[in-house]
């Protein structure tokens, strides 16, 4: 059984400040996506990495994946007040699965002034 | 991205009736369709995956007879809870895509069972 986890899942950080969430997965997997909800809305798609290696970067956001070690980071750089959400990774499960999507528990950011 | 609209947002309904979520792609054919609930401060769980006209495969410990989901057409998707009770109350959020691209969420719908 696939297990994603995330880590930390609760993060309080300063403006300015730099930090890193990490998301491990179980299984083989070459396409792992990250997404933001905001309380009460749904999904908001961030990134899409699609191999090892892959590295992109949007605003302040900047993410990576490494396939071998089953491992994808989302780094924040110079956090603001508008990044408080909730962040997800998801792994994609493969064609021979429907492409079903299987998500970590989720790292709660709040970013204080 | 592509779009998918999810209705309604939001619903309130009684015990022991049914309510029915639709998901439609706007301006993709959607293949797949999966339909996900999430329960406060967590995580997305899958309830179901739908392929245009077939059966929907459910996730482990999904009931099936509660929860109908129909995936008649390349656009549109539902989700049927059947005789609804409190416990059913969450937030239902599906997903569509086409071939093997990128999946797109629609808004989620939040349904409260009174």
């Amino acid at each position: 059984e696939l297990k994603v986890e995330q880590n930390p899942l609760f993060l309080s950080m300063q403006e300015g400040k730099n930090y890193t969430i990490y998301c491990n997965y179980s299984t083989t997997s070459d396409r792992l996506y990250w997404y933001r909800q905001d309380p009460g809305k749904s999904l908001e798609s961030l990134f899409v990495l699609l191999s090892n290696g892959a590295v992109k970067q949007e605003g302040r956001l900047m993410a990576s994946l490494d396939t071998k070690a089953r491992l994808s980071t989302l780094h924040i750089t110079a956090a603001v007040h508008d990044l408080s959400a909730t962040y997800f990774c998801a792994v994609d499960m493969g064609r021979n699965q429907g492409g079903k999507l299987i998500f970590g528990q989720g790292t709660e950011l709040s970013v204080k002034p | 991205g592509a779009v998918v609209s999810q209705h309604p947002s939001r619903v309130i309904c009684k015990s022991g009736t049914s309510v029915k979520i639709e998901c439609r792609s706007l301006d993709f054919q959607a293949t797949t369709m999966f339909w996900y609930r999430q329960f406060p401060k967590k995580s997305l769980m899958l309830m179901a995956t739908s392929n245009e006209g077939s059966k929907a495969t459910y996730e482990q410990g999904v009931e099936k007879d509660k929860f109908l989901i129909n995936h008649a057409s390349l656009t549109l998707s539902t989700l049927t809870v059947t005789s609804a009770h409190p416990e059913d109350s969450s937030f239902y959020i599906c997903s569509g895509k086409q071939g093997g691209t990128e999946a797109f969420f629609g808004q989620g719908t939040r349904l409260t069972v009174v």
